[in-house]
């Protein structure tokens, strides 16, 4: 049983489109995140939800939303894409009071 | 800004020895660390975190260190075996952050190759 999956793997696509990556654990765990591994191999925070609420929002392009329609669910919503948003984007949850985040295997999202 | 630095970007070891991979941070208010192993084409992979009230964490084969007033952390591996050849992130964070979630702060990485 995989703990975070993360679909698509791969996401190749052109400027200007909208897209989505989903995100699942199943995990029983109270805190999802989204960070992003952009093209110098830093992994960053994006965003994190807490039971549904979104509690560090980083500064991140409006573009990009979050949404979690329960607790084991966060997709990445992305509008309007450009180049720059080409990198590889992971999932994680972690229990509230556990530091240790699972990780998903990420999605290389290519904007071209 | 990077408040979590992992200034070797890659380490070749023989299989059989020790394999030390080294993180610095600059940010006081850390006070749990972690590292994290990742393959390609996978996600990070938590392997051993310390708190900062402790100076060393010992799991298996894998031991880290935590030097509080050099701001610094190590990873010891011993011994390192052909299938530890991978990515080792540092990552930090503060518990005073307030917030119900922990936001990780990663290094850049250090590849470990470890050579049979």
């Amino acid at each position: 049983d995989t703990a975070v999956s993360q679909t698509p793997k791969y996401l190749v696509t052109q400027m200007g489109n909208d897209k989505s990556i989903k995100c699942e654990q199943n995990l029983g765990h109270d805190t999802m995140y989204w960070y992003k591994q952009d093209s110098k191999k830093f992994l960053k925070i994006m965003f994190s939800y807490n039971n549904k609420e979104l509690i560090i929002n980083e500064t991140v392009p409006n573009r990009f939303s979050p949404k979690s329609p329960d607790k084991a669910h966060l997709n990445l919503h992305i509008n309007s894409l450009e180049l720059g948003d080409s990198a590889v984007y992971f999932c994680a949850s972690s229990r509230q009071s556990n530091t240790e985040a699972f990780f998903g295997q990420g999605t290389r999202l290519t904007v071209v | 800004d990077q408040q979590v630095k992992q200034n070797s970007p890659s380490l070749s070891v023989q299989e059989g020895r020790i394999s030390i991979l080294n993180c610095d941070y600059t940010n006081s208010m850390f006070d749990y660390f972690l590292w994290y192993k990742k393959y390609p084409a996978e996600g990070p992979t938590f392997l051993i975190s310390i708190s900062s009230i402790k100076d060393k964490n010992e799991d298996g084969r894998f031991t880290v260190f935590l030097n509080k007033s050099a701001k610094h952390l190590s990873l010891h591996i011993v011994p390192s075996q052909p299938g530890d050849s991978a990515v080792y992130f540092c990552a930090a964070y503060t518990t005073y952050s307030g917030a119900g979630s922990y936001q990780l702060t990663f290094g850049k990485g250090t590849k470990l190759s470890v050579i049979p």
